[in-house]
């Protein structure tokens, strides 16, 4: 079945600075998004980017379909952002079954 | 925007009972899924159903099962619960008509089976 990596598996940044989490996949999909569970453990939508780019305050987004890559940028990071990220993708041939990464767990120091 | 609404943040049962999750979300969605998430196993799909009535066994279907009689509403259901089904349960619609959009997804309930 298709793969899905995320890195890092673990971020630690101080507060205000930059970051890039990585999605690769292994196959071609037709759905693809970011997600932020927050300490509840609710699935937050971040963005749905199965190509291009986006961006959504300081959180940007860029999905190469040609290349099974996605990476969600976090720009002056507020400790508000930190929890676990995840990518998850739906396969082109699939009738919608979501498969996701196992997650990269950011923590933002003040 | 859409709104999935699950019953329950938490929830007891004891090993045995008879356990109802309800799902409910409000835009006409026409995907309804169900997942559950553990340390280390990551999130693992249930069920999932394609329209009223229908039902399709995801990853992990046993002990589970799933009813879907309204459009709006998707139940899992723990026949017999039991405490490797303490987890955290989660549940997701999806829009499948031309321009859908992704996944949305309810605030989840912790089930603790004791």
């Amino acid at each position: 079945g298709i793969q899905v990596e995320q890195s890092p598996p673990d971020l630690i940044l101080q507060e205000g600075a930059n970051s890039t989490l990585r999605c690769n996949f292994s196959d071609s999909v037709n759905n693809l998004q970011w997600f932020h569970q927050n300490p509840w453990g609710q699935l937050i939508n971040l963005f749905y980017i199965p190509s291009g780019t986006k961006q959504n305050g300081r959180l940007s987004a860029t999905t190469v379909a040609t290349e099974r890559y996605s990476l969600l940028y976090i720009s002056s990071s507020q400790t508000t952002d930190s929890g676990v990220y995840f990518c998850a993708v739906a396969l082109s041939s699939n009738t919608g079954k979501l498969i996701f990464g196992q997650g990269t767990t950011l923590q933002v120091k003040p | 925007d859409v709104k999935v609404t699950q019953s329950s943040r938490y929830l007891v049962k004891r090993t045995g009972e008879k356990v109802f999750l309800e799902c409910v979300q409000d835009m006409d969605h026409e995907n309804m899924f169900w997942y559950r998430q553990d340390p280390g196993l990551g999130l693992r799909l249930i069920y999932f159903s394609y329209d009223v009535k229908m039902k399709e066994k995801g990853d992990i279907p046993e002990g589970y099962s799933v009813s879907r009689e309204k459009k709006e509403r998707f139940s899992l259901i723990l026949e017999s619960a039991s405490t490797n089904q303490t987890s955290m349960y989660l549940c997701a619609s999806r829009r499948t008509r031309q321009g859908a959009g992704g996944y949305t997804f309810g605030s989840g309930t912790r089930l603790t089976v004791v």
